[in-house]
C-alpha cells in the first residue's frame, strides 16, 4: 500500500485565492512526521512546513497551513493568498518512528498553476 | 544555510559505463540520501546512510551502490549505466533524530542524467 496518496496531479488557482493540495498517509506506528516540500521548475526541493503526529495544533508558516486531521490520515497543505510565484510541484511526505534517519516516503506531488 | 551540493547539472553517458554522482553538504548532518525522481512517480529512496561507512538500502536499490568515506560526502555509484537509469537524481542531507524529532530534509539541486 501507498504510504503517501496525492491524488490531485494537478490543480490551477486563480491569484491572490486560497488553495488545499490533499494528501493521506498510511501509518501504523503511532509516532510520525508529516512534510511538505515545493519543487519549482528549477528543480531544486523546498521544505514548506512540518507537523508531528503528536502535535496538538496544525502546523503554520506564512501562507501556509497543515489541515492536519489525525483520524482521516490527512495532511492537507492550505495556501492562502495564492502568488504566482507559487507555481510548482508540491511533494507530501512522511517520516515513520522517533528516532533515527529521517528517512521519507514521499508522494507522487501536486502540480499547482497560479493563474494571472 | 545549508548548502547541499551535487556535482554535475547534467550528465550524459553510455550505457555499460561505470558513472558516480557525487554529493556534498556542509552542515554537519549525520544522515544522507540518495533519490531518484521520475514523472508521475514522485521521489524514490535509493539509498541512505547515517554514518560515515553506514548505508542502508531504500526502496530501489538494485542496480545501485553508494560510498560515504567522510561525513559531508555521500556517492551514489552506477556499476553499468543502462537506459532505465535515466531520471533526475537528488541528494539530501538531515540531521539525526533523537527524541522524536523529525528534521527537514535538506535537496542539493539534482544531477540529470541521460544514459543512451
Amino acid at each position: 500500500a501507498q504510504k503517501i496518496t496525492q491524488t490531485q496531479p494537478g490543480m490551477f488557482v486563480q491569484e491572490k485565492e486560497a488553495v488545499t493540495l490533499d494528501c493521506t498517509y498510511d501509518t501504523s506506528d503511532p509516532s510520525y512526521g508529516l512534510f511538505w516540500y515545493k519543487q519549482p521548475s528549477s528543480g531544486e526541493m523546498i521544505f514548506l512546513i512540518y507537523q508531528g503526529s503528536y502535535d496538538q495544533q496544525n502546523a503554520t508558516e506564512g501562507r501556509y497551513s497543515l489541515n492536519f486531521q489525525k483520524a482521516r490520515k490527512s495532511a492537507n497543505l492550505v495556501i492562502s493568498a495564492s502568488q504566482l510565484g507559487d507555481s510548482a510541484m508540491y511533494f507530501c511526505a512522511m517520516r515513520e518512528g522517533r528516532d533515527g534517519a529521517n528517512n521519507l516516503f514521499f508522494g507522487t506531488g501536486t502540480r499547482l498553476t497560479v493563474i494571472p | 544555510d545549508v548548502k547541499v551540493t551535487q556535482s554535475s547539472r547534467y550528465l550524459v553517458k553510455r550505457t555499460g559505463e561505470k558513472v558516480f554522482l557525487e554529493c556534498v553538504q556542509d552542515m554537519d548532518h549525520e544522515n544522507m540520501f540518495w533519490y531518484r525522481q521520475d514523472p508521475g512517480l514522485g521521489l524514490r529512496l535509493i539509498y541512505f546512510s547515517y554514518d560515515v561507512k553506514m548505508k542502508e538500502k531504500g526502496d530501489i536499490p538494485e542496480g545501485y551502490s553508494v560510498s560515504r568515506e567522510k561525513k559531508e560526502r555521500f556517492s551514489l555509484i552506477l556499476e553499468s549505466a543502462s537506459t532505465n537509469q535515466t531520471s533526475m537524481y537528488l541528494c539530501a542531507s538531515s540531521l539525526f533524530g533523537a527524541s522524536g524529532r523529525s528534521y527537514e530534509q535538506y535537496f542539493g539541486p539534482g544531477t540529470r542524467l541521460t544514459v543512451t
